[in-house]
Parts: structure tokens; C-alpha cells; sequence
């Protein structure tokens, strides 16, 4: 079956260090793999789009790879801040056809001061 | 950037009755736009896809004569939540797109808690 999977747990990190999120897929061929941020009660907001043919992808402060054999991806916040502080989905087009996007059950991100 | 406003942003309702949550783009043209629900701390889950001028495509599962969607121009998406029951209490939220555009731009989401 087809699964989008990032890890349930919370990831508490301190102000300043680089937090990583994973995603991890299976028994999809994705032509790109997005990133966006929730904060509670809102709706989410696009962060970074990486194609399958771009192993990483950067702005800013953040940066995203794409390993394709690994079917995962990873998500780096560098120089991390308490507004950083806010859950982070991956998402990934189910069929290039329809653009539906599918969403991993999200990764929170605590920045601690 | 590109606005997608979404209301209400929350709504209490009584068992039985109907609420209708309106998504509107309002910088751009929407030609599609997706619904998905949200129970906390889960996914999005789709629920349908909404063309303009025509029937929404809907998910697995999900029914449509409870759901009705209605997108009626390129700027404004509706979904009707038709004889509301406690289990449909959830977090409502709308998404567009521009064109081809792969990112998808979201409104702020609608809490609906039906007593």
C-alpha cells in the first residue's frame, strides 16, 4: 500500500542548532516532494518544492534533499529559532494527472530558547 | 503571494443541521481547488477535488451527498456539510492552485464542532 510517513514524535531542539525532519515514502514514483509549515489552527503554508531530478534544494535558512532510491527526503532547518517552532508536513502528487497532493501526518518542531 | 480566504473560522452547530464553510481565491483565478479535513495531530486527509463549472471529484470514502461541493466560479469554492453529526466535527480546510502551478496556497481552515 502507499504510505507517507515522517515521524510522530515531537522533535525538541535547542535555539541555534540544526533541526532534521524525515519523510519517508512507499509505492509512490513522485515527480517532486513539498514541504510546508503548520502553525495550530491554520492552514498550512508551501516551503519548498524539490523535483526528482534535484538531489537538494535551499532558501535561506532551509534546505531540502530528495534521494529517490531511498524514497525519502530530509528537512533541514539551520540556525533554528523559537518562531521556527510549528509543525512541518511533507506532501507528494499521488498522480501527475490530477495534481492531488497527499500530506505525511507531519513532524512539530520545538525550538527551545 | 496569492490569498486564499477561507470562512468561517469556526462554527458550533446542533445535530442535524447544515453548514456551508465559502473558499475564495482572492488574487488570482482558481480552476481547481481540493478540500481536505483534519482530526488533531493527523494528516490532511483529501477529501475532494473541485473543478470550476463542473462536478468535484471525490475521495474514497467519502460521501458526496453529505459533502456537497459546489465551486460556481473561478474564485469561490463552497462545501456543505449536510445534516451535521458529531463525527463530522473537524478541521475543515481548502486549498487553490494557479494553473499549472504545483504549489498549492490554503485558507486558514474552519473548526466545525457539531453538538
Amino acid at each position: 500500500s502507499q504510505k507517507i510517513e515522517q515521524n510522530s514524535e515531537a522533535l525538541n531542539i535547542q535555539e541555534g542548532k540544526t533541526a532534521t525532519l524525515t519523510c519517508n515514502y512507499t509505492n509512490y514514483s513522485p515527480a517532486y516532494l513539498q514541504w510546508y509549515r503548520q502553525d495550530p489552527g491554520r492552514g498550512p503554508v508551501f516551503l519548498l518544492l524539490i523535483r526528482e531530478n534535484e538531489k537538494e534544494k535551499r532558501k535561506e535558512r532551509l534546505k531540502v534533499t530528495f534521494d529517490t532510491t531511498l524514497k525519502q527526503s530530509l528537512f533541514h532547518i539551520t540556525a533554528s529559532q523559537p518562531a521556527d517552532s510549528a509543525t512541518y508536513l511533507c506532501a507528494l502528487v499521488s498522480s501527475s494527472n490530477t495534481g492531488k497532493l497527499i500530506f505525511g501526518q507531519g513532524t512539530t518542531l520545538q525550538v527551545k530558547p | 503571494g496569492a490569498v486564499v480566504s477561507q470562512h468561517p473560522s469556526w462554527v458550533i452547530c446542533k445535530s442535524g443541521t447544515s453548514v456551508k464553510i465559502e473558499c475564495r481565491s482572492l488574487d488570482f483565478q482558481a480552476t481547481t481547488m481540493f478540500w481536505y479535513r483534519q482530526f488533531p495531530k493527523q494528516s490532511l486527509m483529501l477529501m475532494a477535488t473541485s473543478n470550476e463549472g463542473s462536478k468535484a471529484t471525490y475521495e474514497q470514502g467519502v460521501e458526496k451527498d453529505k459533502f456537497l461541493i459546489n465551486h460556481a466560479s473561478l474564485t469561490l469554492s463552497t462545501l456543505t456539510v449536510t445534516s451535521a453529526h458529531p463525527e463530522d466535527s473537524s478541521f475543515y480546510i481548502c486549498s487553490a492552485r494557479i494553473g499549472a502551478n504545483e504549489k498549492l496556497f490554503f485558507g486558514s481552515g474552519t473548526q466545525l464542532s457539531v453538538l
